[in-house]
């Protein structure tokens, strides 16, 4: 089952920050970020598992609250090169593949 | 390093051919899996499989095919093409399951366009 993502889209100028958020309607145990640019293959940003701390990348990290079963991404003090879709994927602890969202478009503008 | 690698790149097919895509990692990644991404609808889980000899269905399995006879190869078998199956393909690979600290790596994909 799809997680939710929300919003669907986000325009920012540069240094703005955003959240992307990632709701699940079954018990999550790891959730998964990854980055896509048009035309290209999603690129992995990070990984947050079930019991573990937020996680941190560059100027982008990211929360995993189990009891509310959702993931927010926060990108801050966005740059021109942040745009692309991004998308949650869900995992299971017996899970083999992953349940990914629909996507956030986000476009950083000059 | 290589990574996964898919092929072809482009593909265009009648309603009603057959064909496979090929997928190919060079991580010796026990897990992997096809999906295939529509506008506004994700990645979709198509096949997935655990190691050499075992796979399963996703969310979306039917019309298409997968076979695991080695670590490194993983092709999707379209049996009977049509219009619905037009898309882009995106194989990816991973060490352990996604309960696991273990990031999925995609291969660059395949566009499909069934006629």
């Amino acid at each position: 089952q799809q997680p939710v993502q929300s919003p669907q889209a986000v325009i920012l100028r540069e240094g703005e920050d955003a959240v992307i958020n990632c709701s699940s309607s079954k018990a999550l145990y790891s959730v998964h970020w990854y980055r896509q640019k048009h035309g290209e293959a999603p690129v992995f940003l990070m990984i947050l598992l079930k019991g573990g701390e937020q996680k941190g990348h560059e100027k982008i990290s990211a929360s995993f609250n189990e009891k509310k079963q959702q993931s927010s991404l926060y990108l801050t003090a966005s740059q021109l090169s942040y745009s692309g879709t991004y998308f949650c994927g869900t995992g299971s602890n017996s899970g083999y593949a992953l349940n990914f969202g629909k996507g956030t478009s986000l476009l950083v503008t000059p | 390093n290589a990574g996964v690698t898919q092929t072809p790149k482009f593909q265009v097919l009648k309603t009603g051919q057959s064909m496979t895509l090929q997928c190919a990692q060079d991580m010796n990644h026990e897990y992997m899996s096809w999906y295939r991404q529509d506008p506004g609808m994700g990645l979709r889980l198509i096949h997935y499989s655990v190691g050499a000899g075992i796979t399963d269905q996703g969310e979306v399995p039917n019309g298409y095919n997968v076979s695991r006879s080695t670590t490194e190869d993983f092709p999707l078998r379209l049996l009977s093409a049509a219009p619905s199956q037009t898309s882009v393909y995106f194989c990816a690979s991973s060490r352990s399951g996604t309960g696991n600290n273990s990031p999925l790596h995609f291969g660059n994909g395949t566009r499909l366009t069934v006629t």
